[in-house]
């Protein structure tokens, strides 16, 4: 079956620490995007990527790097630069980069940080 | 830049009853998607409307885009159990923009 994976379902770490988050996908898509949600809030981006080796920031960047090496690899590092890293993550993917097209999620990571 | 406002925030309905979310566009609303989110999970596609007056329905779900309103509905028909969760609307921006999802609205179905 073809979706997105996240791994793992629940992360705890310790503040100063920088942590990754994974998220693949065997949609063969070639967008792919990482959103955060806290309660109250809608999705954010954060990042996103249009194709292998490209990405950009999305509307709140700050604290948090990617990388896309690979076609089915889109994985998101929250740094301790990051002042509220506590949060849902979710990775999504879509055919072609562009809100015309329709995205698919991942389970989502839950993020603790003490 | 856009901004979605769902009402209500949420919700408490009984089983069995009818119930309408409604997702408020700032900007002219190009198309919508309708997501639907477990507690702690992913989003599950529901729906996407692309064109005004359109309507779509998924089992006992309908959906309208109202353009001239800048708005759609999320209607619900005899809601179950099954129907609780957090239902977000997303906007399709013109050309290659990003998606902007409304800040959800939060639904319980008490037996």
């Amino acid at each position: 079956d073809g979706g997105i994976t996240q791994s793992p379902k629940y992360l705890f770490r310790k503040e100063g620490q920088n942590v990754t988050l994974s998220c693949e996908q065997n949609l063969n898509h070639d967008a792919m995007y990482w959103y955060r949600q806290d309660p109250g809030q809608g999705l954010r981006l954060i990042y996103y990527s249009q194709i292998v080796n490209d990405f950009q920031k999305g509307d709140i960047a700050e604290g948090y790097s990617v990388s896309r090496e690979k076609k089915e690899s889109f994985p998101l590092t929250v740094t301790s630069a990051q002042k509220n890293p506590t949060a849902f993550y979710l990775c999504a993917s879509s055919i072609i980069w562009g809100s015309s097209y329709e995205q698919y999620f991942g389970p989502g990571t839950r993020l603790t940080v003490t | 830049s856009q901004e979605l406002e769902q009402s209500p925030q949420s919700l408490i309905v009984q089983e069995g009853k009818n119930l309408t979310i409604n997702c408020t566009s700032s900007k002219t609303l190009y198309g919508l998607y309708w997501y639907k989110q477990k507690y702690g999970e992913g989003l599950i596609f529901l729906m996407m409307l692309q064109k005004g007056g359109e309507e779509k329905s998924h089992e006992k779900i309908t959906a309208k885009l109202d353009e001239k309103k800048q708005q759609s509905s999320l209607h619900i028909t005899a809601s179950q159990p099954s129907h609780a969760g957090i239902y977000l609307c997303g906007a399709v921006g013109t050309g290659f923009q990003k998606l902007v999802f409304g800040t959800g609205t939060r639904l319980l179905v008490s037996p």
